[in-house]
């Protein structure tokens, strides 16, 4: 099946700790992005990136960070710099804008980060 | 970034009700997107719009990208249970970027 996975599904952190979440696609989009999702508020963008080995910041990027080595792969690290990093984290994919088309993305199951 | 003001923030209704809520936005947007999130789960994709003055249908729930290009709106006609979950517009700026900005959402509870 074609989809958006995302590993864990909860994942706690400690104190100083970094922690890599985890986003793969088999739909074969140029373009994935990461939301931080809180209580009561809208989705906010973290990072995205167009196509491979290329990322740009979002509206709230700092304490994290992205890599994109491969097509199908945007892992996603929540660093120690992270004052606040309790929140429910989504992925996105979409076919993105060098195919020409409008820009639809499709969301994953999401992960839930926990500070202990 | 852009600013959505989604309303209303919840609703709650009685189960076979319509059900309207709208999103409007400070700027232009080329495209307006409606999802629905369940508890602890990731948004899904109900209706895309791309153009102004659409209107598009996806069973009992309809959608319209306002003429201004800065509102959007969807009803959910004869609610059921199921219904039940946040609603969230999403809009792109006219300059294309490939990122969306976000309403906060309308929770809506459907009693049986």
């Amino acid at each position: 099946d074609g989809g958006i996975t995302q590993s864990p599904k909860y994942l706690f952190r400690k104190e100083g700790q970094n922690v890599t979440l985890s986003c793969e696609q088999n739909l074969n989009h140029d373009a994935m992005y990461w939301y931080r999702q809180d209580p009561g508020q809208g989705l906010r963008l973290i990072y995205y990136s167009q196509i491979v080995n290329d990322f740009q910041k979002g509206d709230i990027a700092e304490g994290y960070s992205v890599s994109r080595e491969k097509k199908e792969s945007f892992p996603l690290t929540v660093t120690s710099a992270q004052k606040n990093p309790t929140a429910f984290y989504l992925c996105a994919s979409s076919i993105g804008v060098l195919a020409g088309e409008q820009e639809t993305p499709y969301f994953g199951p999401g992960t839930r980060l926990l500070v202990l | 970034g852009q600013q959505l003001n989604q309303s209303p923030q919840s609703m709650f209704i009685q189960e076979g009700e319509d059900v309207s809520m709208n999103c409007t936005s400070s700027s232009i947007f080329n495209t307006w997107l409606w999802y629905k999130q369940d508890p602890g789960e990731g948004p899904v994709l109900l209706i895309a719009l791309y153009k102004a003055g659409e209107l598009t249908s996806n069973g009992r729930l309809t959608a319209q990208f306002g003429i201004t290009r800065k509102d959007s709106f969807l009803n959910i006609s004869a609610s059921i249970p199921s219904d039940v979950g946040i609603y969230f517009c999403a809009g792109q700026p006219w300059t294309g970027a490939n990122n969306l900005f976000f309403g906060t959402g309308t929770r809506l509870t459907v009693i049986p």
